[in-house]
């Protein structure tokens, strides 16, 4: 089942922060986050795999609440480069399954 | 992070032909990797999980006759759209699970392959 994610799109200017939501309907095994700029392949941002994990590289993080079945992705001092559609992707409990991705959250950073 | 390639980047085909997409994983070898496929501003659409040496597992909704997935070797699945139509149109993109990434899980995306059947 696809994630829900929101908000379905977002405009920051440069240094602004933003926050995007990922929930579930279902348990889950792990979180994942791609970003996607227009006409190109997604890239891995993160995955994220245990309850109450959070993890971050540059000033994009991301935590995992198991029990709620959500995830967080956070964009901290936004740059043009941080625009694109930002995609999570969900794998349910037992591991090795497919991960069904949400419908994107697309970010546009402007000067 | 891995390298997954695709090949072509682009293809525009006459309809009623057939067109082969290859996927290759670069620098690690990939047992499974996914077919997906998207269209104009909206989500990757998982189309089947290709396995090294065995038959790929479609999604429900996709003709296995018509989407022909073969994963020859640990590093190189291929996508064949039979008999492509206008309506077959698409971003098709791989994804190769990497095997020791920061965990068992992780995808790394090919860059894509853009189809247009006229």
């Amino acid at each position: 089942q696809q994630p829900v994610q929101s908000p379905q799109a977002v405009i920051l200017r440069e240094g602004e922060d933003a926050v995007i939501n990922c929930s579930s309907s279902k348990a889950l095994y792990s979180v994942h986050w791609y970003r996607q700029k227009h006409g190109e392949a997604p890239v891995f941002l993160m995955i994220l795999l245990k309850g109450g994990e959070q993890k971050g590289h540059d000033k994009i993080s991301a935590s995992f609440n198991e029990k709620k079945q959500q995830s967080s992705l956070y964009l901290t001092a936004s740059q043009l480069s941080y625009s694109g559609t930002y995609f999570c992707g969900t794998e349910g409990k037992g591991g090795y399954q497919k991960v069904t991705f949400g419908i994107g959250t697309k970010l546009q950073v402007i000067p | 992070g891995a390298v997954v390639s695709q090949h072509p980047s682009w293809v525009i085909c006459k309809s009623g032909t057939s067109v082969k997409i290859e996927c290759r994983s670069l620098d690690f070898q990939a047992t499974t990797m996914f077919w997906y496929r998207q269209f104009p501003k909206q989500s990757l659409m998982l189309m089947a999980t290709s396995n090294e040496g065995s038959k790929a597992t479609y999604e429900q909704g996709v003709e296995k006759d018509k989407f022909l997935i073969n994963h020859a070797s640990l590093t190189l699945s291929t996508l064949t759209v039979t008999s492509a139509h206008p309506e077959d149109s698409s971003f098709y993109i791989c994804s190769a699970r990497f095997p020791s990434g920061p965990s068992t899980d992780t995808q790394y995306f090919g860059p894509g392959t853009r189809l247009t059947v006229l």
